[in-house]
């Protein structure tokens, strides 16, 4: 079954605008989230993380929101730029899980110039 | 470049040869661990090592797959038998067990087609 699910698999949105993500997750052992970028004939690349004691974690352009109550994660990009049209998946690790990610099925994200 | 490698990275086959992938993590990590991900789906998560032991294996990953890490450095996935449902995206990520939250790394991938 989906742990972890990620709706709306493509998003276009114009360059210097806000790119929005959501995710959602149904496991409640899950303590830890990540959201890695793919380019094509490329492997993912870590992006950004938070834990599941925080609401918010803040890294340049790139923000990740947390409501636990809600089982739910969003990525926000500002601003978008060309270079971020890429896949984009969010992932997920359950307490005393050995580390292994449950991934989402990604978004695909279009930035327009 | 010290990031994760694959090699190689793309292999096409027919069902019912092996084949064998290579992973080299980072050289500091020592935890390596394997997913596979088909089209439109997320990757999923086969098998994980610690140093050189075996930790944890995926359902997914049948009597015909077979992941080794001899030494605590490389590591290797063989697929025996291979059959066209095998057809994937393999991926190789490592990571360092420090303090309790450890990003993983991907390596660039080993593309598999089974004919």
């Amino acid at each position: 079954d989906q742990q972890v699910k990620q709706n709306s698999p493509s998003l276009s949105v114009q360059e210097g605008r806000i790119s929005i993500l959501n995710c959602d997750y149904t496991n409640s052992m899950f303590d830890y989230f990540l959201w890695y970028k793919k380019y094509p004939a490329e492997g993912p690349t870590f992006l950004i993380s938070i834990s599941s004691i925080k609401d918010k974690n803040e890294d340049g352009r790139f923000t990740v929101f947390l409501n636990k109550s809600a089982k739910h994660l969003s990525l926000h990009i500002v601003p978008s730029q060309p270079g971020d049209s890429a896949v984009y998946f969010c992932a997920a690790r359950r307490l005393g899980g050995n580390n292994r990610l449950a991934f989402g099925k990604g978004n695909q994200v279009v930035v327009i110039p | 470049d010290t990031g994760v490698s694959q090699d190689p990275r793309h292999k096409i086959t027919k069902r019912g040869q092996n084949v064998t992938f290579r992973c080299d993590p980072i050289s500091e990590h020592n935890r390596l661990y394997w997913y596979r991900q088909t089209l439109g789906q997320g990757p999923e998560f086969l098998t994980y090592f610690q140093n050189e032991a075996q930790l944890e294996k995926s359902r997914l990953l049948s009597d015909r797959f077979s992941a080794e890490r001899p030494k605590g450095s490389f590591s290797t996935l063989e697929i025996q038998r291979t059959e066209q449902g095998d057809s994937a995206m393999y991926l190789c990520a490592s990571s360092w067990r420090e303090g309790g939250y450890n990003e993983q790394f991907f390596g660039p991938g080993t593309r598999l087609t089974v004919l």
